[in-house]
């Protein structure tokens, strides 16, 4: 089985702080994304990563950063957290050219993320 | 951009009966890839159901099986002899090239 898990399920930080989520994964998978997840939007794409040290930004990129040093793990960055950025966070990896699980992606189980 | 539309935000069900919920889609591409996502509460997003648009034939997971209508536009998901464990948000996603889009969600109550 995949298993993509994240640092922490439960995070407190206060505004203007700098704050590291991490993801890990043990499939040897190439692609990596971190979402965001509010109530009503559904999953919104922040970064994604297709190798080690590449990354793309998805549609919500402002206030985020990320870093890819080693193929399994995927770090999200809020550089300056402010209370808009107080939401549910979900990375996920995927394999490119899977056959049946082609373009199949494999969550975490999420960090809930609150800026005070 | 594609665009996911899940119409109804809250759908409830008895315990064992059958329940469908509703997906939308727009996309100018013919091959692409289809899937039902479900999360629990406080409990990790796992896959329900994939299916490939260039298959004809509708994906059944036991329980779980979709109405794939490509003309329509349109990915239903149909869950039979519904279960308490069912009960979560289930979230319709459309992706191509590994650019992955989602809906709303739809939040399905299951009552004994």
């Amino acid at each position: 089985d995949v298993k993509v898990t994240q640092s922490s399920r439960y995070l407190v930080k206060r505004t203007g702080e700098k704050v590291f989520l991490e993801c890990v994964q043990d499939m040897d998978h190439e692609n990596m994304f971190w979402y965001r997840q509010d109530p009503g939007l559904g999953l919104r794409l922040i970064y994604f990563s297709y190798d080690v040290k590449m990354k793309e930004k998805g549609d919500i990129p402002e206030g985020y950063s990320v870093s890819r040093e080693k193929k399994e793990r995927f770090s999200l960055i809020l550089e300056s957290a402010s209370t808009n950025q107080t939401s549910m966070y979900l990375c996920a990896s995927s394999k490119p050219g899977q056959g049946t699980a082609q373009e199949t992606q494999y969550f975490g189980p999420g960090t809930r993320l609150l800026v005070l | 951009a594609q665009t996911v539309t899940q119409s109804q935000p809250e759908m409830s069900v008895q315990e064992a009966e059958t329940v469908t919920l509703s997906c939308t889609y727009d996309t100018s591409e013919s091959d692409y890839y289809l899937f039902w996502y479900k999360q629990p509460p406080s409990r990790q997003m796992i896959l329900v159901i994939r299916q490939e648009a260039y298959k004809q034939q509708n994906a059944t997971e036991n329980r779980f099986s979709v109405n794939f209508q490509k003309a329509a536009k349109s990915f239903s998901l149909k869950i039979s002899d519904s279960q308490l464990g069912d009960a979560a948000m289930y979230f319709c996603a459309y992706s191509r090239h590994n650019d992955m889009r989602f809906g709303a969600g739809t939040r399905l109550t299951v009552k004994p």
